[in-house]
């Protein structure tokens, strides 16, 4: 149990256009769901939290007019990253969380965007 | 503020040599520790945990033992496998920073047969 799927898995886009990634919890309820982004061979810098239902609380220096950030059930929650330029170019990652405790966090296998 | 750190990679070791990854930590409170693995082209798995002091977590013969006085927790395993070719990342989260988790830089790791 404990899956969290992403889609797409990877995109390649246009510099200007908007993209869209989804974070799933496919067997259990999430009431927060948190994205990250990991530059290569970095570590994962959090972005936001994002509580369904609610707004996300955007970490310092994370642009929420650039980063939407949409928690709309307990088992999706999307980013979208609007008017991509190339150094958006990263790995997104987003992890579940399925009982409020910081050890019950499970991670998708993230979404690699190329921005041209 | 919360920080982990975790020494630099890479390192590469022969199968069956003995692996330590040191990562020390600075935190409000008392935070719960975790080391997680990130596989070639998967997303992170939760290696092991320890959420108080001289708590030992251990785990596909990992181990990690949560050192208060030394803030650490560094990651050991006594024979390593080609199969545990990694980046493994320490990772802290405590009640007062929300429950969120700040990483360490990664470490990666490479066994060679």
């Amino acid at each position: 149990g404990a899956v969290v799927s992403q889609h797409p898995s990877w995109v390649i886009c246009k510099s200007g256009t908007s993209v869209k990634i989804e974070c799933r919890s496919l067997d259990f309820q999430a009431t927060t769901m948190f994205w990250y982004r990991q530059f290569p061979k970095q570590s994962l810098m959090l972005m936001a939290t994002s509580n369904e239902g609610s707004k996300a609380t955007y970490e310092q220096g994370v642009e929420k007019d650039k980063f939407l950030i949409n928690h709309a059930s307990l088992t999706l929650s999307t980013l979208t990253v609007t008017s991509a330029h190339p150094e958006d170019s990263s790995f997104y990652i987003c992890s579940a969380d399925r009982s409020g405790k910081a050890n019950e966090q499970f991670f998708g296998p993230g979404t690699r965007l190329t921005v041209l | 503020g919360d920080s982990v750190t975790q020494m630099e990679g890479p390192v590469t070791l022969s199968e069956e040599a003995f692996l330590t990854i040191n990562c020390t930590y600075t935190a409000t409170g008392y935070p719960s520790l975790f080391w997680y693995v990130q596989y070639p082209g998967e997303g992170l798995q939760l290696l092991l945990k320890a959420t108080k002091a001289d708590d030992k977590g251990s785990n596909k013969g990992f181990e990690a033992t949560y050192r208060k006085e030394t803030t650490s927790f560094h990651l050991e395993k006594g024979s390593v496998q080609v199969s545990d070719s990694a980046v493994y990342f320490c990772a802290h989260a405590s009640k007062a920073a929300g429950n969120k988790l700040t990483f360490g830089g990664g470490t990666r790791v490479l066994v060679k047969p």
